[in-house]
């Protein structure tokens, strides 16, 4: 069973500019959710998908979005990038059901904003 | 919302020796507290979790301790090797869905 899966890997951007990350989740898992990584701050918590709707959502500005389409397949982009926006994003996903489970990350997308 | 705090923040024992790191959370609300470990460059993966109807809960030399009154629980490996060093992170989940609020991550080296 193939894991989950974020593309692209690493990416450079400027600030200003606008990025978008996707990511595959496992096959038959239907929850996809976002973390922003960076040293020190751990794992912050971006926003949950779940059967195409947001399902939660953290306390991150609106300049953070995401959506997820029927495949659950989902994207998440970020306009208007900024210095700080410079993090490892990892994408998770759970087995179906709407209980809290197991999440299974990709790799991640690192993203370097100068 | 919920706020977990880890510590240590960095942890280095002898091969052989106990290794614990705590954690504590805020909301009450919070019922699932999977723990995470994070070897260099890899992904986070899921080593042991337990909901809040269990006080503990053990899987060979890893086990966790949650104390639902005092808001706290705990990571204790023993017989550490030095396959175990990497970063481990606690989370709490105050819902139903997959939203986690993670600690700040606890690198642990053990020395051969």
């Amino acid at each position: 069973k193939a894991g989950v899966t974020q593309t692209p890997r690493y990416l450079i951007k400027t600030r200003g500019q606008q990025v978008t990350l996707s990511c595959s989740p496992i096959s038959g898992h239907r929850s996809v959710s976002w973390y922003q990584q960076t040293p020190g701050q751990g794992l912050q918590f971006l926003f949950e998908y779940f059967s195409e709707t947001q399902r939660n959502k953290g306390n991150f500005p609106g300049r953070f979005s995401g959506r997820q389409f029927s495949n659950s397949r989902s994207e998440m982009n970020v306009s208007t990038l900024e210095l700080g926006d410079s993090a490892l994003y990892l994408c998770a996903s759970s087995a179906p059901g709407t209980g809290t489970g197991e999440l299974f990350f990709g790799e991640g997308s690192r993203l370097t904003v100068l | 919302g919920e706020n977990v705090e880890q510590h240590p923040s960095t942890l280095s024992v002898q091969e052989g020796d106990s290794a614990v790191i705590k954690c504590t959370y805020s909301d009450s609300a919070s019922n699932y507290f999977p723990w995470y470990k994070q070897e260099l460059g890899k992904r986070p993966q899921l080593i042991i979790d337990i909901r809040s109807n269990v006080g503990e809960k053990k899987d060979q030399r890893i086990a966790v301790t949650l104390n639902k009154t005092a808001k706290h629980f705990s990571l204790h490996i023993t017989e550490t090797q030095p396959e175990d060093s990497a970063v481990y992170f606690c989370a709490a989940s105050p819902n139903t869905g997959n939203q986690f609020y993670f600690g700040t991550g606890t690198s642990l080296t053990v020395i051969p």
